[in-house]
């Protein structure tokens, strides 16, 4: 079956707009993370979604950061007024089931999206 | 706090030649680990994993063994490929609480023919 899916792949944009990002997770899968990739920070952990509800949010750099997940599936990233300091490669994961019952899941990436703040 | 450190990169090996890259972690408890692979041009893939004590992940070649006593989890490989070349990040999760993972700083490895 097909993996987790990440659009558009790339993305410049100016400094001071707003950009989406989005997230198909696998078919079936829970839970959903955002992660950012930066040159300066390494792979950080952004946010988590079980179903459409964001228990943990403590990621999320600024208030000019947002998340979104409906149905249970797709999700989408929203960077207000974006600086340069943005610019980063943003990753997304998912998993079968998440958080708790001392399961062992798996998190499945998908291929990322670059983001280049001008 | 919890937190991931490997040996910093880049390393670079001979094709055939033996493979460690060091892990150590911290953490207030157990959590599970992992060895992600990111080959050039291509997303994050898990590599291998390890949710107790003593376990030993292993894939394409590649093993690391959970050690409490040490809290490290190093990966190796007896015979590295040209194939190998990519960056590895090893991680920490707890799934009791917030599922976010750790991740180390990764180690870039590249193999010369």
């Amino acid at each position: 079956g097909a993996g987790v899916s990440q659009s558009p792949s790339n993305k410049v944009t100016e400094k001071g707009k707003d950009v989406e990002l989005r997230c198909d997770p696998i078919s079936g899968h829970t839970a959903l993370y955002w992660y950012r990739q930066s040159l300066g920070q390494g792979l950080e952990f952004l946010i988590y979604f079980q179903g459409n509800s964001a228990p943990d949010k403590s990621g999320l750099p600024s208030d000019r950061f947002s998340a979104e997940r409906t149905g249970g599936s797709v999700s989408t990233l929203t960077i207000q007024r974006t600086q340069q300091e943005d610019s980063a490669v943003y990753l997304c994961a998912s998993s079968l089931e998440g958080v708790g019952r001392g399961n062992t899941d798996t998190q499945y990436f998908g291929p990322g999206t670059r983001l280049t703040v001008l | 706090g919890n937190s991931v450190t490997q040996m910093e990169g880049p390393v670079t090996l001979s094709e055939e030649a033996f493979l460690t890259i060091n892990c150590t972690y911290t953490a207030t408890g157990y959590p599970s680990l992992f060895w992600y692979v990111q080959y050039p041009g291509e997303g994050l893939q898990l590599l291998l994993k390890a949710t107790k004590a003593d376990d030993k992940g292993s894939n394409k070649g590649f093993e690391a063994t959970y050690r409490k006593e040490t809290t490290s989890f190093h990966l190796e490989k007896g015979s590295v490929q040209v194939s190998d070349s990519a960056v590895y990040f090893c991680a920490l999760l707890f799934y009791s609480s917030a599922s976010k993972i750790i991740f180390g700083s990764g180690t870039r490895l590249s193999i010369r023919p």
